[in-house]
């Protein structure tokens, strides 16, 4: 299974949006996609999941581009406390088991 | 505090020894998840359960690892014989039936001396 592409390492300045982006080239049609974010010494905590349409919650938003292939996680005004790895994950079910493909993650660093 | 625990936290062991780790999972989760973790790299699927049945183990999965779900509340994680190679973090996740979303455990942090 492939895993998804993602940029090592990221900055962003405190209160300013941040585009983490991700690229799933061989999703199939049935993959969702997952935002996780993990920080140290921690498990990987939920951020959003989409499948087709852009999503937004309280945290985050989601927008998936028209041929799936990439997604942007988009943090709307950044602080201290997203200081994190963020993981884009392909979660696909097979022979009957849902599972996550997780990415290498891209290590977000948010300056005060 | 209702969330997924691990225990230990951290597990410092000399090679050739055997290790098991436990998970308990969110009450009336059904799902549950093992992957690992190596420094700088995502986690990676282990195995999975489905009330107390494995369905699925990944080919990382040695011949030395092996879990057990009973009564399909916690699970087991145990390696025998480990080796330098099994360091790493330990995650269990377990997700509600007919939901997509895994929620993590702080992990159990394996040092193979």
């Amino acid at each position: 299974d492939a895993k998804t592409t993602q940029p090592n390492s990221m900055e962003s300045n405190e209160e300013e949006p941040v585009h983490l982006p991700c690229n799933h080239s061989t999703i199939s049609g049935t993959d969702y996609i997952h935002w996780y974010r993990q920080l140290p010494s921690q498990g990987p905590e939920y951020v959003i999941h989409g499948l087709t349409s852009n999503v937004n919650n309280r945290m985050a938003s989601l927008a998936i581009a028209e041929d799936r292939k990439s997604s942007t996680l988009i943090l709307h005004r950044a602080t201290l406390r997203d200081a994190a790895v963020y993981y884009c994950i392909r979660g696909r079910t097979t022979s009957g088991t849902y599972k996550y493909i997780f990415g290498t993650g891209t290590r977000l660093k948010v300056l005060a | 505090d209702t969330g997924v625990s691990q225990d230990p936290r951290h597990k410092i062991t000399k090679r050739g020894q055997n290790v098991t780790f436990r998970c308990d999972p969110i009450s009336e989760h059904n799902r549950l998840y093992w992957y690992r973790q190596t420094l700088g790299q995502g986690p990676e699927f282990l195995t999975y359960f489905q009330n107390e049945a494995q369905l699925e183990k990944s080919r990382l999965l040695s011949d030395r690892f092996s879990a057990e779900r009973p009564k399909g509340s916690f699970s087991t994680l145990e390696i025998q014989r480990t080796e330098q190679g099994d360091s790493a973090m330990y995650l269990c996740a377990s997700s509600p039936r007919g939901d997509y979303e895994q929620f993590f455990g702080p992990g159990t942090r394996l040092t193979v001396l």
